[in-house]
């Protein structure tokens, strides 16, 4: 098994660009999570989902858009980037969800200039 | 919602040595509570977790302990290694919250 894998490793984009990131995961895990971690920040959560189908908003959502056509997909979105999410994006996935260990991605670092 | 806090931010152990972090959190509602390693460039994984119906709970060298009256909860590393060099987040939820809320991580640094 791959566990969680994350496209693309790193990435550089100008402010205003658009792109999407990857999350995909072979485990059947109905939760799954994209989080942003920053320097002296930890992580924090920006969106998540509960099952295929269904997304909500986390602690930090503003900036990003989220899909789970498929269960073991995960998209997060940047429609306009900012220097702002300049960051390590991480995917997480879980079976049993929120009181149970989270599988991380290996993450993307994304620059924004 | 949830914050959770950690201390010291940056911890320096002789290697053998032992090792504590503690975390305080805010909600009293929060039931679960793991703790994660994450190694210079890689992914966060978790190393043990709590659950509020218990105290203490011990794999080999770590420990967790949890005291929810004073809502704090405390990683416990005996016999420190260079491998144990990383930082350690802690985090707290409970069910119906759907958010793990993390610490901002305890950096660790075993010195041989």
């Amino acid at each position: 098994n791959a566990g969680v894998t994350q496209t693309p490793k790193f990435r550089v984009l100008k402010t205003g660009q658009s792109m999407t990131l990857l999350c995909a995961q072979d485990m059947n895990h109905e939760y799954m999570y994209w989080y942003r971690q920053d320097p002296g920040m930890g992580l924090r959560l920006i969106h998540y989902s509960v099952g295929e189908g269904t997304t909500a908003k986390g602690e930090v959502p503003d900036g990003y858009n989220v899909s789970r056509l498929k269960k073991q997909n995960f998209l997060l979105g940047l429609e306009s980037a900012a220097p702002s999410q300049t960051s390590v994006y991480f995917c997480a996935s879980s079976y049993w969800g929120i009181l149970y260990e989270q599988y991380f991605g290996p993450g993307t670092r994304l620059t924004v200039t | 919602g949830e914050n959770v806090e950690q201390h010291p931010s940056t911890l320096s152990v002789q290697e053998g040595d032992s090792a504590v972090i503690k975390c305080t959190y805010s909600d009293s509602a929060s039931n679960y509570f793991p703790w994660y390693k994450q190694e210079l460039g890689k992914r966060p994984q978790l190393i043990i977790d709590i659950r509020s119906n218990v105290g203490e709970k011990k794999d080999q060298r770590i420990a967790v302990t949890l005291n929810k009256t004073a809502k704090h909860f405390s990683l416990h590393i005996t016999e420190t290694q260079p491998e144990d060099s990383a930082v350690y987040f802690c985090a707290a939820a409970y069910y119906g919250n759907n958010r793990l809320a993390f610490g901002k991580g305890n950096q660790v640094v075993v010195i041989p």
